[in-house]
């Protein structure tokens, strides 16, 4: 089946650094990418929409120059938190549309990055 | 609104016993609806989707139904394991592939 990946795992930083979540789709083609936020007891909230070779389409209240979208590659985005802070830290997911999935837009979740900020 | 009310919100079953959550949506125009199984600290995992002209799909215990009429969906678990705690997720997806996601229903399955 269809594998994403998610790289850190888990990762903990001060306030004031970014950090870097990768999202890798590994046995398909992903044109496009979402990044949702999941605080706890609380359903993935949506942040933003990547597609390949353009720029990321955010939800409202979703801040584009604190959380940096990367799509550069059919495989790969990158969500940077830049200029993190204590209420940055939640469980983020990323998902990967299979390009050729047609109008079932099955989309497959990575397993998550818990980011801890201090 | 586009919108995915689950219920109930949280559940505790004795292992080994049968159990039905449920999903009411009101998402237009509708494409499909899915249900994920997600683990504590864990991405979700899709467990079935469902077109508006299929009524029911399977996948070893887990059996989904969809009425499409009534725009509701249930997610029937049989013979539950430990394993199956957990929180379930309906999601409902617009003919633009936009999901959108009900809050989840806690299951809890004790020995």
């Amino acid at each position: 089946g269809a594998v994403v990946s998610q790289h850190p795992s888990w990762v903990i930083c001060k306030s004031g650094t970014s950090v870097k979540i990768e999202c890798r789709s590994l046995d398909f083609q992903a044109t496009t990418m979402f990044w949702y936020r999941q605080f706890p007891k609380q359903s993935l909230m949506l942040m933003a929409t990547s597609n390949e070779g353009s720029k990321a389409t955010y939800e409202q209240g979703v801040e584009k120059d604190k959380f940096l979208i990367n799509h550069a590659s059919l495989t790969l985005s990158t969500l940077t938190v830049t200029s993190a802070h204590p209420e940055d830290s939640s469980f983020y997911i990323c998902s990967a549309r299979d390009s050729l999935a047609g109008l079932r837009y099955e989309q497959y979740f990575g397993p998550g990055t818990r980011l801890t900020v201090t | 609104k586009n919108q995915v009310e689950q219920s109930p919100q949280s559940l505790i079953i004795l292992e080994g016993k049968n159990c039905t959550l449920q999903c009411n949506y009101t998402v237009s125009p509708f494409s499909n609806l899915r249900w994920y199984k997600q683990d504590t600290g864990r991405g979700p995992v899709s467990l079935t989707i469902m077109t508006f002209s299929e009524n029911t799909k399977s996948n070893g215990r887990y059996t989904a139904t969809l009425d499409a009429d009534t725009k509701q969906s249930s997610l029937h678990i049989t013979a539950s394991q430990l394993s199956d705690s957990a929180s379930y997720i309906c999601v409902a997806t617009n003919q633009g592939g936009k999901l959108i996601f009900g809050q989840g229903t806690e299951l809890s399955v004790k020995p």
